[in-house]
């Protein structure tokens, strides 16, 4: 599986747009994006994921550059219940979704937003 | 539709104790995962499965033992406790799409 870097730490302002970004160079042709984010000491929940175009759903909005070695996770409008580890996560998934990858977390980013 | 439920929630074990750490869903889910997490670090995969039957060595699969008899069910093993097995343990199951997870099982190493 490829692996992902991301920043250690990012600070938002209530209301305003988190932008996470998210580094995966050696990425293959069959390994998706995922997004999944930690709130305090809960289990991890999925946000968002992406193979090669953009993706929104009601959560947020995943941008992957045309390489696809880099993607950003919108947050539009920021709220302090947001503050968040957000991990971003490669994983193989073929086309007919009969075989899966490991899921494997890096360390993520720490997202917090202040008022 | 309980989704995944690890058994217990807390647990304190004595040095050399063992015990049996239980996680269960009910999505018909082929793959199913434990991972470990310390305090202020990432998720580490201890353990994973494909379906019944087959599991695999994750990241730091040492002083722990899985098994696979049903879909439903994944237990994680203790032969040995140590207090560097002191962590916070998630189970976790995935679909097409996302990773079902619990809710954690907090176990401290005395």
């Amino acid at each position: 599986d490829a692996k992902t870097t991301q920043p250690p730490s990012m600070d938002c302002a209530e209301g305003r747009a988190a932008n996470l970004p998210c580094n995966h160079s050696t990425i293959s042709g069959n390994e998706y994006v995922y997004w999944y984010r930690q709130i305090h000491s809960q289990g991890p929940q999925y946000i968002i994921h992406g193979l090669k175009n953009n993706e929104t759903n009601e959560m947020a909005s995943l941008i992957i550059t045309e390489d696809r070695k880099s993607s950003t996770l919108i947050l539009p409008h920021a709220t302090l219940r947001d503050t968040a580890v957000y991990y971003c996560i490669v994983r193989v998934l073929n086309a007919g979704g009969t075989s899966y990858g490991k899921l494997t977390f890096g360390q993520g980013t720490i997202l917090t937003v202040h008022p | 539709n309980a989704g995944v439920t690890q058994t217990p929630k807390f647990r304190i074990l004595k040095i050399g104790q063992s015990m049996t750490l239980q996680c269960a869903q009910d999505m018909n889910h082929n793959y199913m995962y434990w991972y470990r997490q310390d305090p202020g670090m990432g998720l580490k995969l201890i353990y994973y499965s494909v379906g019944a039957g087959i599991t695999d060595k994750g990241e730091v699969p040492n002083g722990y033992n899985v098994s696979r008899s049903t879909t439903e069910d994944f237990p994680l093993r203790l032969e040995l406790a140590a207090p560097s097995q002191t962590s916070v343990y998630f189970c976790a199951s995935t679909g097409y799409t996302e990773a079902f997870f619990g809710q954690g099982t907090r176990l401290t190493v005395v």
